[in-house]
């Protein structure tokens, strides 16, 4: 049973709108939310984090919102880019068990120009 | 800066052959990783490193075995390839370990694409 879900596999931005990407975990023990971004042929890079003492944690166009009570995060990309179009994966860990990550399937943004 | 690179980037095999994929990184990282990618799976991971000397299973270990060979080298070896290996491996190194705030951040190498025939 997968812990981290990202139930939208694709989504479609018109360029200089806003992107929202959503994450919804099962696991109440974590306390530590990642996303990474995946260009094609390329390995993830680390994009933006969150611990589960904050609600928001913003860096430039990119702000993640992380609600415990719904165990749902969500990453915002504003405007968005062309450049953005690429594949998210949120990631979770829990500090009291090891901070072993778990991964969800991924969703892939298409920001059209 | 080099960061991880990983070797080779593409591989076929025929099922029942057996091959390495070799990892190196440059950061002075202790923890080191193997991952997979498959579709709608996200990354799942097959063997870690949290230090030189020591390795452990993740979640998908059947399969695989690790060396890390030193601080620097950590490869991951199928001994008995079947189609059901096919995937994108992924090799990660991270200062602290994986999900510690702050240190834990993964680097990850191009990856590797594995097809088992």
């Amino acid at each position: 049973d997968q812990q981290v879900k990202q139930n939208s596999p694709s989504l479609s931005v018109q360029e200089g709108r806003i992107s929202i990407l959503n994450c919804d975990y099962t696991n109440s023990m974590f306390d530590y939310f990642l996303w990474y971004k995946k260009y094609p042929a390329e390995g993830p890079t680390f994009l933006i984090s969150i611990s589960s003492i904050k609600d928001k944690n913003e860096d430039g166009r990119f702000t993640v919102f992380l609600n415990k009570s719904a165990k749902h995060l969500s990453l915002h990309i504003v405007p968005s880019q062309p450049g953005d179009s690429a594949v998210y994966f949120c990631a979770a860990s829990a500090s009291n068990a090891g901070n072993m990550l778990t991964f969800g399937g991924g969703t892939r943004l298409m920001v059209k120009p | 800066n080099a960061g991880v690179t990983q070797t080779p980037k593409f591989q076929v095999l025929k099922t029942g052959q057996s091959m390495t994929l070799q990892c190196a990184q440059d950061m002075n990282h202790n923890s080191m990783y193997w991952y997979r990618q498959d579709p709608g799976m996200g990354l799942r991971l097959i063997y870690y490193s949290a230090s030189e000397g020591t390795t452990d299973k993740g979640e998908v270990p059947n399969g695989y075995n690790v060396s890390r060979l030193n601080k620097r080298e950590f490869s991951l070896r199928l001994e008995s390839a079947a189609p059901s290996q096919t995937s994108v491996y992924f090799c990660a190194s991270s200062k602290g370990f994986q999900g510690s705030a702050n240190t834990g951040e993964l680097f990850f190498g191009e990856g590797s694409r594995l097809t088992v025939l």
